[in-house]
This record gives structure tokens, sequence and C-alpha cells, in this order.
């Protein structure tokens, strides 16, 4: 089993739909959560930090249930721009540790 | 947010040749980086952590006589990849994370063709 499992996609979708994205993670002593997108072609690029308290950015909402390993992310009113691979990313530490990536959800939004 | 470098972004080369990737940490002092493959339509492969002023733990299957990286400076790190073969071609990534952050920054990748 991976450490770190999302859905395997991928999800298409039209303009101003609502998807969300689910990763579970197995070490139960992870101790920081993220989720990063990638453009084709390009480095992943910080999308959000997830908390056990959840926290929203705009359209998107990152939730973490630690009692379950589960992180998701919500998407709302979708736009093409956000066609991307989104990225669950877990660290075992919170400083210096090395982080375990997902094999990443990829999204396409069309019009 | 904190902004990491690549250079070079795209190296074309022969086999048996060496490529030297070099990550650079613009505006924060990076205690740790780390050094990522991915291979197309693949996930990122975690090959090596660096660490300034020692050496580099290597992930299990990752050669290091053949991916040598030095961290020397607290905003330097780099990897190279010695006589480079054709299966050695991906797109090679680093990024960086500060003594206080859990956050890692990613650089702008550099793309290997060994040909």
């Amino acid at each position: 089993r991976k450490e770190v499992e999302q859905d395997p996609g991928p999800f298409n979708v039209p303009e101003g739909a609502t998807v969300a994205f689910n990763c579970t993670y197995s070490n139960s002593a992870s101790q920081s959560f993220f989720w990063y997108r990638q453009d084709c072609r390009k480095e992943p690029k910080l999308l959000m930090s997830v908390y056990s308290s959840g926290n929203e950015d705009g359209r998107f909402t990152a939730q973490l249930n630690r009692a379950s390993q589960y992180i998701s992310l919500l998407i709302r009113d979708s736009k093409l721009s956000d066609s991307a691979t989104y990225l669950c990313v877990v660290n075992k530490d919170t400083n210096a540790g090395k982080s375990t990536f997902g094999d990443g959800t990829t999204l396409t939004v069309k019009p | 947010g904190a902004v990491v470098s690549q250079h070079p972004s795209r190296v074309i080369c022969k086999s048996g040749t060496s490529v030297k990737i070099e990550c650079r940490s613009l505006d924060f002092q990076a205690t740790t980086m780390f050094w990522y493959r991915q291979f197309p339509k693949q996930s990122l492969m975690l090959m090596a952590t660096s660490n300034e002023g020692s050496k580099a733990t290597y992930e299990q299957g990752v050669e290091k006589d053949k991916f040598l990286i030095n961290h020397a400076s607290l905003t330097l790190s780099t990897l190279t990849v010695t006589s480079a073969h054709p299966e050695d071609s991906s797109f090679y990534i680093c990024s960086a994370r500060d003594y206080h952050g859990e956050t890692q920054y990613f650089g702008p990748g550099t793309r290997l063709l060994v040909l």
C-alpha cells in the first residue's frame, strides 16, 4: 500500500462545477499536509496547507480528518484555469523531514 | 513566496557525458534541499535529501555514485548526473525548505535529454 493515495482520476468537469478530491495517508504520525498543483511540464506549486480546523482560500477548501487519515480538496465554481494535476503531500516531521507525494489527480475543466 | 531557481532549464547531451544541475534558494537560506525526478505522466520521485555541510541521503534504488549531490552553502545545491545514458532522460526538480519552514518551494525544473 502506498503511503499517500489519491483518487486516480482523471476528472473531467464543465466550467462552474464543484469537484472534490480525496487523499488518504497511512502514517498516523504524519504532521503536516498540503495540496500542490502541477501544470503540464511545470514544477509543483503550493496551493494551500491543510489544517484540522479546515481552511478556505477563495473557491478552494481543504479539510483534514486525522482520525480517518484523510484529506480533501474542494473546488467550487471551476474555471478553465483550474485544469492541472493536484498533488496531495504529507510530511512526517514538521521541519526538515522529507515529504511524501501522492500520484496526483488530473482535473480538466471544459467550457 | 520563496523563490528557488534551477539552472539550466533544459539540457541535451550525448550519452556518456556528465551534466550538472544547480539549485539555488534566492531569498532564504535552505538547510535542506530535495532532488526529485519525474518521468512523463508519473509522479514525483524523491531521489535524495541534500543537507548543507553534510552528505546527502539517497533514497533506495538511487545510485549515489551516479547522482552526485553537493550542498556546499545554504543557498546552493548541485546534482551531477555522471555518465548520463538515455534512460536518465527525465525532468529533474529541486525543492528547498528552510529550518523553520514546513513548506517546500520548488525550482522550475531541468529537462534532461540524453541522446
